[in-house]
C-alpha cells in the first residue's frame, strides 16, 4: 500500500496569500495518478486536481497542482475566503487507492 | 444531472451489521466503478472497496477484509456497502464516489452526500 504523507498538518494564512501544500508518497505514484480534493465542514470533498496538475472541470486557475514520483504539491496563488478547508491528496496508481491524513488551510 | 443519494443515518450497536445504500441518476450505472469512502469524525478520508456494477467484481481495502461487502443492484441502479461486526471506531460518515468525467475509474468527480453510522451501546 502506498502511503501518502502530507505537510504542514495545518497552515494559517490570510486571505491574498499563497498556500503551498505538500503530498508525500512512500513509493513512487505511477504515472503522476495524483489528484487534490478540498472538503469544508459538513460538506462531501470536490475534486480539484487530477493526473498531478491537471484541474478538474469548474475549478479556478489559483489552484494548481505539480510534481511526480514520490513528491507533490497543491498550491492556491491567492486565498480567496472561500478557500479556507481541508486538502486531500489521493494516489490511484494501484487498484486500492490511498489518501493523505490531510492539511487544513485556516484563516490567521 | 449525476446524483448519488444515500439513505440516512443510522446507530447501531457493537456487533451489529448496516448496510448503507446509494442510489445513482443521470448516468449509466453499469459504466463506472463504485466506491465508498469512510471518514471518522474529525479524521481523514478512507478508501473502503468498490464494486464494478456491470460484472460484481469487488476490491476492498485490506484492513477490512472479511467485515466489508459491496454490491450493485443494477435494477435499481443502486449500491450498497455492507459492514459487519461494528465496533465503537466505525462510527464515522461513509461515502459513496465515483469517477464519470475522470480519466481514470480510481479517483472521484461525484460524490454522494455522506450517511453518519454511530455505534453506541
Amino acid at each position: 500500500e502506498i502511503v501518502l504523507t502530507q505537510s504542514p498538518g495545518t497552515l494559517s494564512l490570510s486571505p491574498g496569500e499563497r498556500a503551498t501544500l505538500s503530498c508525500r508518497a512512500s513509493q513512487s505514484v505511477s504515472s503522476s495518478y495524483l489528484a487534490w480534493y478540498q472538503q469544508k465542514p459538513g460538506q462531501a470533498p470536490r475534486l480539484l486536481i487530477y493526473g498531478a496538475s491537471s484541474r478538474a472541470t469548474g475549478i479556478p486557475d489559483r489552484f494548481s497542482g505539480s510534481g511526480s514520483g514520490t513528491d507533490f504539491t497543491l498550491t492556491i496563488s491567492r486565498l480567496e475566503p472561500q478557500d479556507f478547508a481541508v486538502y486531500y491528496c489521493q494516489q490511484y496508481g494501484s487498484s486500492r487507492p490511498t489518501f493523505g491524513q490531510g492539511t487544513k488551510v485556516e484563516i490567521k | 444531472e449525476v446524483q448519488l443519494v444515500q439513505s440516512g443515518a443510522e446507530v447501531k450497536k457493537p456487533g451489529a451489521t448496516v448496510k448503507i445504500s446509494c442510489k445513482i441518476s443521470g448516468y449509466t450505472f453499469t459504466d463506472y466503478y463504485m466506491h465508498w469512502v469512510q471518514q471518522a469524525p474529525g479524521k481523514g478520508l478512507g478508501w473502503m472497496g468498490l464494486v464494478d456494477p456491470e460484472d460484481g467484481e469487488t476490491i476492498y481495502a485490506e484492513n477490512l477484509q472479511g467485515r466489508v461487502t459491496i454490491t450493485a443492484d443494477t435494477s435499481t441502479d443502486t449500491a450498497y456497502m455492507e459492514l459487519s461486526s461494528l465496533r465503537s471506531e466505525d462510527t464515522a460518515v461513509y461515502y459513496c464516489a465515483t469517477g464519470i468525467l475522470s480519466t481514470s475509474p480510481y479517483y472521484f468527480d461525484y460524490w454522494g452526500q455522506g450517511t453518519l453510522v454511530t455505534v453506541s451501546s
